[in-house]
C-alpha cells in the first residue's frame, strides 16, 4: 500500500524561483493537509482541503498556494521562494469520524532556498 | 493563540526509568487528542489517540496517555523506556472549525534515552 506519497524528497531553490510539491494519497481520504516543520516550532499548518475543489488557509499560509483538482492529489506551490521557506514539508491525509481516525503522513520534502 | 502546549522541549531519561511528556491544550469545545512520534529522518506515526470514552488511552510500544478535561491536559507516559524510544514526540489536537477540521501540533518534545 502506497499511502501518502510526496514528490520530490529533496529540492534546492534559488530565491525567487517557483516550484510545486505534489502529494498523492490512495486511501480515498476527504481531508488533506500541508504542514511545515521547523526546529523548535513543531508542525505548522499551511493549507488544508476538506474535499475535491476546496481549500482553506491554515496557520502560516502566506507565500504558498494550493490546489485540489482531484481528490487524491493536493499540490503546494511556492510562486517566489524565499529563504524563510527553507523547511521540511509534510503532507497528510485523513478521514474524519471513523473509529480509526488519524493523520497519515508522507515521508517529507526537504526544501532549501538559497 | 497556541492550541497545544508542550512545555518540555527536551527530556533526557535513563533506560528503564519512567517518563512523562506533558501536553496541555486550549479549547472551549470538544477536542480530539493525539500523540505522534517521529524517529530521525522519518515522517510522523500515530502513538495513540483520544476521541471519546475512557480517559486512559493505551497506545503502541507501551505508551499510554490520560485525558484530563479539568486540567486540559493529555500527558504521555511510559513506565520503562528503551533506547529505541529516543525520538521526537508531538501532541496534537483536532478542532472543528466552520471551514472544516484542523489538526494543530505542539512544538514537540525530544526524548533522549540514556544507556
Amino acid at each position: 500500500n502506497a499511502g501518502v506519497t510526496q514528490t520530490p524528497k529533496f529540492r534546492v531553490l534559488k530565491t525567487g524561483q517557483s516550484m510545486t510539491l505534489l502529494c498523492a494519497q490512495d486511501m480515498n481520504h476527504e481531508y488533506m493537509y500541508w504542514y511545515r516543520q521547523d526546529p523548535g516550532m513543531g508542525l505548522r499548518l499551511i493549507h488544508y482541503s476538506v474535499g475535491e475543489g476546496t481549500t482553506a488557509k491554515g496557520e502560516v499560509p502566506d507565500g504558498y498556494n494550493v490546489s485540489r483538482l482531484k481528490k487524491q492529489n493536493f499540490l503546494l506551490g511556492l510562486e517566489s521562494a524565499a529563504p524563510s521557506q527553507t523547511s521540511v514539508y509534510f503532507c497528510a491525509s485523513s478521514y474524519v469520524g471513523h473509529p480509526n481516525e488519524k493523520l497519515f503522513f508522507g515521508s517529507g520534502t526537504q526544501l532549501s532556498v538559497l | 493563540a497556541q492550541s497545544v502546549t508542550q512545555l518540555d522541549s527536551q527530556v533526557p531519561v535513563f533506560e528503564e526509568a519512567p517518563v512523562e511528556l506533558r501536553c496541555n491544550y486550549s479549547s472551549s469545545v470538544s477536542v480530539y487528542l493525539f500523540w505522534y512520534v517521529q524517529y530521525p529522518n522519518q515522517g510522523l506515526q500515530l502513538l495513540l489517540k483520544y476521541l471519546s470514552g475512557s480517559t486512559l488511552v493505551k497506545g503502541i510500544n507501551g505508551f499510554e496517555a490520560e485525558f484530563n478535561k479539568s486540567q486540559t491536559s493529555f500527558h504521555l507516559r511510559k513506565p520503562s523506556v528503551h533506547i529505541s524510544d529516543t525520538a521526537e514526540y508531538f501532541c496534537a489536537v483536532r478542532m472543528v472549525r466552520n471551514t472544516g477540521n484542523q489538526f494543530y501540533f505542539g512544538t514537540g518534545t525530544s526524548l533522549t534515552v540514556i544507556p
